[in-house]
């Protein structure tokens, strides 16, 4: 398996607080990336990132920032959580965009 | 844009039985197409990836097959076994940097 962590692996918070995710490799893969996984709705693509300090916006990325500062590092914070922002958050990272993604194990957020 | 599509939603098949899971997606301009499996409240891990420019690539039991001008992509599952009970999801890289996923087979392999 890709050396993928994802921390926490559970998290509930309330409306309004901010909170961050984080994802770590140990690949040294160039491209990292974050999903949100919704029933009905599949994986959706938030944010993504080239190379250290690029990153660009996915599908879903209203309400989500991202950074990163070192490769093996993307943080993925929430400004403000909604209850929409509740879901199961995946990190992947792949070589290459033409590369097969690896995925982390999942963060799950809850937000009351 | 891209759309992809998984049909049946749910598939329950006796073990032994040799299976196909289907795909399709609406824009035949992708880089490539990848097969995941998921577990219940796991992550997904990769099975196989085509390129564009194959027309199929095979691991152990699977198979998977892209026909790009028909936007269609079929898993083959050889033998079925009850370990290959888990979600299936499909997903195809349209350049700049994404993957676009349809929202999967569950299948269920019964002893």
């Amino acid at each position: 398996d890709a050396g993928i962590t994802q921390s926490p692996r559970h998290k509930v918070t309330e409306t309004g607080t901010p909170v961050t995710l984080r994802c770590h490799q140990t690949e040294n893969h160039r491209y990292m990336y974050w999903y949100r996984q919704d029933p009905g709705h599949g994986l959706r693509l938030i944010h993504y990132s080239y190379g250290v300090k690029d990153t660009d916006k996915g599908e879903v990325s209203d309400g989500y920032s991202v950074s990163r500062s070192k490769t093996e590092d993307f943080l993925l914070t929430l400004e403000s959580a909604t209850s929409s922002q509740t879901s199961v958050y995946f990190c992947a990272i792949s070589e290459s965009q033409e590369n097969t993604q690896y995925f982390g194990p999942g963060t799950r957020l809850t937000v009351l | 844009k891209q759309e992809v599509t998984q049909i049946p939603a749910a598939l329950s098949v006796p073990e032994g039985e040799n299976l196909v899971l289907n795909c399709s997606f609406t824009d035949s301009a992708i880089y490539n197409l990848q097969w995941f499996r998921q577990d219940p409240g796991k992550g997904l891990t990769s099975l196989l990836l085509i390129q564009s420019s194959q027309r199929e690539q095979t691991s152990g039991r699977l198979n998977a097959s892209l026909d790009k001008s028909s936007g269609r992509s079929t898993l083959y599952i050889a033998a079925s076994q009850p370990g290959d009970s888990a979600t299936y999801l499909c997903a195809v890289n349209i350049g700049a940097r994404q993957l676009t996923f349809g929202s999967g087979t569950q299948l269920t392999v019964l002893p």
